[in-house]
Formats: C-alpha cells, structure tokens, sequence
C-alpha cells in the first residue's frame, strides 16, 4: 500500500502570498494532521481533522486554515505568507482520531520557502 | 502542558557499538503513548518504537529498544549493533489527551564507520 503523499514537494512564494498544501492519507484512514517543522526544531501541532471535521488545533494563527474531503484527502492554507513561515510542512495520518489517533504515519513533507 | 525535552542536541557513536538517547516529559496524565521516531535527511519521519505507559514492560523492536521509567517520566531510547544507517535526527514524542503529538527538540546521531 501507498504511504501519506504530500504535494508539492518543495514551493517558494512571495511574503503576503497564499499558499495550499495537499496531503492524501494511508488508505482506509481517516485521521489527518499536520505539523509545522523549523530548520533545526521538532514539529509543531497545526491542525487534526477527522471524518472531515476539525478534531485539534494548535497555536497558530487564523491565517492558517484546514480542511479534509470525503475522501479523507486534506488541504492545509496559509494566508499572507511571513518569512517565518518557512518551514517543512509534515502530514500525518491515522486510522482513528481524536485521543485514538496516537500512532500517525508521516508523509515526506512539503518545503516551503518565503522569500 | 505537556512537554518534551530531549537534553542531548547531538550524539555519536562507532557503527556496531550501542548508544542510548535520552528523553523526559512532563504530564499530569496518567495514560498516554510515547515514541521515538527517526528522521533522515531524506526528512521522511519515520515511527521507530512506540510504548503505553499502562504497560510496565519496555518496548523492543529489534536492535531499538526503550527504557521507560514512568515515576522518573524519562524515556530512553538504546540502539543496539549500530549501523551507518541510523544516522539521522531522533524525536522522542509524547501523545495524551490533548490528541496531539508534541515533540521534543531532537538529537543528531552520527554513526561513524
């Protein structure tokens, strides 16, 4: 089976532009999250979605949104891009969500760069 | 909060030789999961061990295994025989209540041949 695949693999963008990631879970999951990774820092909680619903949400702001479709596939955007947005966007699936999606399975990531 | 901290920023070790990298966490929970993932320079994160603190036992996966101390919260992580391949940043992640995985700061293992 095919593991999470994430796309773009890299991106640079222009300060104040948008951006839309996409991640496509492990087949037969139903748990999406995302994590935001700095050069050299562990990743950070971004978003949780399960069953097309928003189960978590970390400390980030509103510019950053989610969203998962029916057919588990998500998209993670981010508004008015700062340079400190510069980072490796990991996504991470699981077969259950919420309390029960504690063993997730990364994706490759997507680098994106703000310039 | 739930934190984890990992006091080692770098690490190295003879290939075949063991090395052991250390993790604590603070919580107030009582049931949760820890884990140690890897991540190459390939960035692939990729799940090494995983371990229920409702569980006394200590995980093993091969060469990898872990050294759990619930009452201390420290969580080791012991590589035995290792290998060129290991190279790569280690995370020791905690997941709880909070639904989320929080991550510590990582330590780099250099293998050395």
């Amino acid at each position: 089976d095919a593991g999470v695949t994430q796309s773009p693999t890299h991106l640079i963008k222009t300060r104040g532009q948008q951006v839309t990631l996409r991640c496509s879970p492990i087949s037969g999951h139903k748990s999406v999250s995302w994590y935001q990774q700095v050069l050299g820092q562990g990743p950070q909680f971004i978003f949780q979605y399960y069953e097309k619903e928003e189960r978590g949400r970390g400390n980030f702001p509103d510019r950053f949104s989610a969203r998962q479709f029916p057919n588990y596939s998500s998209e993670l955007n981010v508004n008015a891009l700062l340079l400190g947005d510069s980072a490796l966007y990991l996504c991470a699936s699981s077969s259950a969500g919420g309390l029960g999606a504690y063993e997730q399975y990364f994706g490759p990531g997507t680098r994106l760069t703000v310039t | 909060a739930q934190t984890v901290t990992q006091s080692q920023p770098e690490m190295s070790v003879q290939e075949a030789e063991t090395v052991t990298l250390s993790c604590t966490y603070d919580t107030s929970e009582n049931n949760y999961y820890l884990f140690w993932y890897k991540q190459p320079p390939s960035r692939q994160m990729i799940l090494v061990i995983r371990q229920e603190a409702y569980k006394q036992q200590n995980a093993t996966e091969n060469r990898f295994s872990v050294n759990f101390q619930k009452a201390a919260k420290s969580f080791s992580l012991k590589i035995s025989d290792s290998q060129l391949g290991d190279t790569a940043m280690y995370f020791c992640a905690f997941y709880g209540n909070t639904g989320k995985l929080i991550f510590g700061q990582g330590t780099t293992l250099q293998v050395k041949p």
